[in-house]
């Protein structure tokens, strides 16, 4: 069964450098999200990314964050300058493009901004 | 008002026994339902999900929408201790980027 991957697993990092978060959507989706989940708190959404452009993005997605899917099977999360609240959970999701209702979501990478 | 409302828990409940979980919203936008299973430090996998109001039966899983409460369950039936999870409600509008809006999760245990 076709699954959502992520890479790294684990990440962790200093406070000020940057980071990119890869993710391998199953291979007939066409719709891409990121979400976040800080430790003890809900799933969060970042961003959708559709025909190469976002499509919508959270007021948590600001100028530090950027999305990119800069071949056919990657799509990449890239924040510029960690912060210490960015630590958490960070997961992708994908879905095809005329099923509203199921998001497929990978394993995820946690990040650790130290 | 939170978005999503969702009981934490935990809810620990012994096997074999009926399981209710939910969710209230107030979106009214809101059109599709889902319940996604978490294990611990582990994605979140769908279950089931529903459009609009109305009930959906999967196996052991029964899925309840109730638009005019703006009230969602999800039930469990014959519990197994491979139930135990953390359990999120999800939610989101049509059309568009299908953003999907959680509640804090239900976290179940169920018990020999």
């Amino acid at each position: 069964e076709p699954e959502v991957t992520q890479t790294p697993s684990h990440q962790v990092t200093q406070m000020g450098q940057e980071v990119i978060l890869r993710c391998v959507p199953i291979s007939n989706h066409l719709y891409f999200y990121w979400y976040r989940q800080i430790l003890g708190q809900k799933v969060e959404f970042l961003v959708s990314f559709y025909n190469n452009e976002i499509s919508e993005k959270s007021e948590i997605f600001d100028d530090q964050f950027s999305v990119e899917r800069p071949d056919g099977s990657n799509f990449t999360l890239k924040i510029r300058s960690t912060k210490l609240e960015d630590s958490a959970m960070y997961f992708c999701a994908s879905r095809l493009l005329d099923r509203e209702e199921t998001q497929y979501f990978g394993p995820g990478t946690r990040l650790l901004v130290l | 008002q939170k978005e999503v409302e969702q009981d934490p828990g935990p809810l620990s409940v012994p096997e074999g026994a009926i399981v209710s979980l939910n969710c209230t919203y107030s979106n009214s936008a809101f059109q599709y339902f889902m319940w996604y299973r978490q294990y611990s430090r582990k994605g979140p996998e769908l279950l089931m999900y529903t459009y609009s109001s109305g009930n959906k039966e999967d196996g052991r899983f029964t899925a309840q929408v109730d638009k005019s409460s703006k009230y969602i369950s999800l039930f469990i039936r014959d519990s197994q201790p491979s139930d135990s999870a953390t359990y999120l409600c999800a939610m989101s509008g049509a059309g568009g980027g299908n953003k999907l809006t959680f509640g804090t999760g239900t976290q179940l245990k169920v018990e020999l």
